[in-house]
């Protein structure tokens, strides 16, 4: 039972435009939803966040959209530059004496200069 | 240096080999996780620990025990080896109360 999926598994877009990357979950229960990005041959890195509070959060080129009652939050990257190229998870978490967080299983994105 | 440090980076081993992953963090994080990435199922959760004192399983422990020998390490082995156990293992670090985990370079093992 995938309780987060990234539907899309890999995603090309050209420079300078904008990437929207997409991730639906399932356990009311998340209450709070992030981003990392990860290179080839190293860990993932932590992107962006957002509390299930709110609908929108930004940082520089990356905003994060929730919408609870659909249960989806998209990442934009705008504009897209070549060095966004990786692959993308998307995670959930919520507190149950302890943080516990689900991943998504990833979306390779593709920056075509 | 990198924050958590995991060896080794790469292992080939044959099936029935006991295998240790070990990971240390200078972050200073007393919550340390073990996660497996396989291809089209994400990162999933093998065990954690908020403490030296404290294992906790996770979704996907069968064939896996850990150790954490001190607050900045934690080590996760593979008693005998099986082939679907090939994957890539990352060790992963946060802090009480903060919802952002620092993960480790990864490393790669494969059971022949």
């Amino acid at each position: 039972d995938q309780q987060v999926k990234q539907n899309s598994p890999s995603l090309s877009v050209q420079e300078g435009r904008i990437s929207i990357l997409n991730c639906d979950y399932t356990n009311s229960m998340f209450d709070y939803f992030l981003w990392y990005k990860k290179y080839p041959a190293e860990g993932p890195t932590f992107l962006i966040s957002i509390s299930s509070i709110k609908d929108k959060n930004e940082d520089g080129r990356f905003t994060v959209f929730l919408n609870k009652s659909a249960k989806h939050l998209s990442l934009h990257i705008v504009p897209s530059q070549p060095g966004d190229s990786a692959v993308y998870f998307c995670a959930a978490s919520f507190y149950s004496g302890t943080y516990k967080y689900i991943f998504g299983t990833g979306t390779r994105l593709k920056v075509l200069a | 240096d990198a924050d958590v440090t995991q060896t080794p980076r790469n292992r080939i081993t044959k099936t029935g080999k006991r295998i240790m992953l070990e990971c240390s963090q200078t972050k200073g994080h007393d919550r340390m996780y073990w996660y497996r990435q396989d291809p089209g199922l994400g990162l999933r959760l093998i065990y954690y620990s908020f403490d030296v004192k404290d294992i906790n399983k996770g979704e996907i422990s069968d064939g896996y025990s850990v150790s954490r020998q001190a607050q900045a390490k934690f080590s996760l082995s593979l008693e005998s080896a099986i082939p679907n156990q090939t994957a890539l293992y990352f060790c992963a670090t946060g802090s009480r109360g903060a919802n952002v985990l620092t993960f480790g370079a990864g490393s790669r093992l494969t059971v022949l």
